[in-house]
């Protein structure tokens, strides 16, 4: 079956340290990946999107890395503050033609502590 | 307008009452998406419209769930006979065209449905 795959366990850092968080997808084959932050009482919200002929891309100090024989996709935050505490959620937009829609992992809750 | 605008943000019915939730995507979006969000799960796809056709609804539960979609813009997810499992956050999104996610989808801040 079809399955994207985050932390379920939070993921508590110290402030300055950077946190890594980790997407696992099988049976997919991604035209690209997405990855949101999600905070308390709100919807997601979009932060990058990585093909999947892309290796690496960055945005200030979020990093994600796509490895397709892996399945695999990293998001890095270095640098990390207190405010960037939230929930993360990948999300796959499936690579056949007639996809729609984007399907969502579970999300990890990142606690980043002073 | 500026943002996609959910409404209610909270609901709270009786089991087997009819609710309506109303979406109002970003101003020039031609597709629209829900998503049922359960506690501590992740996003649940219901139903996606383009324009005001929804070429994909394999996501709605049951035959209790529809959607529509007048004029290209304001959409409406209605649940009849609400059950207690259908207590959860329901999302709109909405983005410029079917597929186009590559600047994201916009998300509204839900509505909180409680069946009691």
């Amino acid at each position: 079956s079809q399955k994207i795959e985050q932390n379920s366990e939070a993921l508590n850092i110290q402030e300055g340290k950077t946190a890594t968080l980790t997407c696992n997808y099988t049976n997919y084959s991604p035209a690209y990946l997405q990855w949101y932050r999600q905070d308390p009482g709100r919807g997601p919200v979009f932060l990058l999107l990585i093909r999947e002929n892309e290796k690496e891309k960055r945005k200030e100090r979020l990093k994600v890395t796509f490895d397709t024989t892996l399945k695999q996709s990293l998001f890095h935050i270095t640098a990390s503050q207190p405010a960037d505490s939230a929930t993360y959620l990948c999300a796959v937009r499936p690579g056949y033609s007639s996809a729609s829609k984007i399907i969502f992992g579970s999300g990890t809750r990142l606690s980043i502590r002073p | 307008g500026a943002g996609v605008s959910q409404s209610p943000s909270n609901k709270v019915t009786e089991k087997g009452k009819d609710v309506e939730l109303r979406c109002d995507p970003i101003s020039g979006h031609t597709a629209l998406y829900w998503y049922r969000q359960s506690l501590g799960q992740g996003l649940e796809f219901l139903i996606y419209f383009q324009g005001n056709s929804a070429p994909d609804k394999s996501g709605l539960p049951s035959d209790r769930f529809s959607a529509e979609r007048t004029g290209g813009s304001v959409s409406t997810l209605t649940i009849q006979r609400t059950q207690q499992e259908d207590s959860a956050v329901y999302l709109c999104a909405s983005s410029l065209a079917m597929g186009q996610g590559v600047n994201g989808y916009t998300f509204g801040s839900g509505t909180r449905l409680t069946v009691v």
